[in-house]
């Protein structure tokens, strides 16, 4: 079974602070995601991989960056938490082609 | 611009009955297609896929059926259970390696 770990289910933040979200994946797909999931928006991309130390922007890029230094590990980068980035984060890994698979995602709350 | 449509936020459908889930689409380079089922507080799980050469795929109760002329297609659930109730993704992508692209999604319950 494809695993994709996130490394928190829950987290809870202030504003400004720098925020690390992990994701882990025990299947090595050469592609990596994150996405965040608003209601009523359904899920945009953030930034993406192919492979390590590559990173593409994704459709809302701004006020996050990611870390890709092992080919199974994905980070997302709060660099300074607002408000407004309070939403439940969901990474997700795949081969070149077929369906992605997701983690259990994270609900981030900055306050 | 939206290039992944779900227009209807919700749906409502008795226990027994079918279950049809609609998603348009703007980008004819689109040629994967896939639903994604998500229950609250959990990350989104693969239901079913289809590629452009199709115009049906079947998988138990659920059944995609793709209409390219019309950039449409929907998923069939027959018969819908209590389960079932959950938000349904569609999602597509273009060929080579790229993201896919989601709807906003459409919420489903069930009722026994």
């Amino acid at each position: 079974d494809v695993k994709v770990t996130q490394s928190s289910r829950y987290l809870v933040k202030r504003t400004g602070e720098k925020v690390f979200l992990e994701c882990v994946q025990d299947m090595d797909h050469e592609n990596m995601f994150w996405y965040r999931q608003d209601p009523g928006l359904g899920l945009r991309l953030i930034y993406f991989s192919y492979d390590v130390k590559m990173k593409e922007k994704g459709d809302i890029p701004e006020g996050y960056s990611v870390s890709r230094e092992k080919k199974e590990r994905f980070s997302l980068i709060l660099e300074s938490a607002s408000t407004n980035q309070t939403s439940m984060y969901l990474c997700a890994s795949r081969w070149t082609a077929g369906e992605a698979f997701f983690g259990q995602g994270t609900r981030l709350t900055v306050v | 611009d939206q290039q992944v449509k779900q227009n209807s936020p919700s749906l409502s459908v008795q226990e027994g009955r079918i279950s049809i889930l609609n998603c348009d689409y703007t980008n004819s380079m689109f040629d994967y297609f896939l639903w994604y089922k998500k229950y609250p507080a959990e990350g989104p799980t693969f239901l079913i896929s289809i590629s452009s050469i199709k115009d049906k795929n079947e998988d138990g109760r659920f059944t995609v059926f793709l209409n390219k002329s019309a950039k449409h297609l929907s998923l069939h659930i027959v018969p819908s259970q209590p389960g079932d109730s959950a938000v349904y993704f569609c999602a597509a992508r273009t060929s080579g390696n790229t993201p896919l692209v989601f709807g906003k999604g459409t919420r489903l319950s069930v009722i026994a």
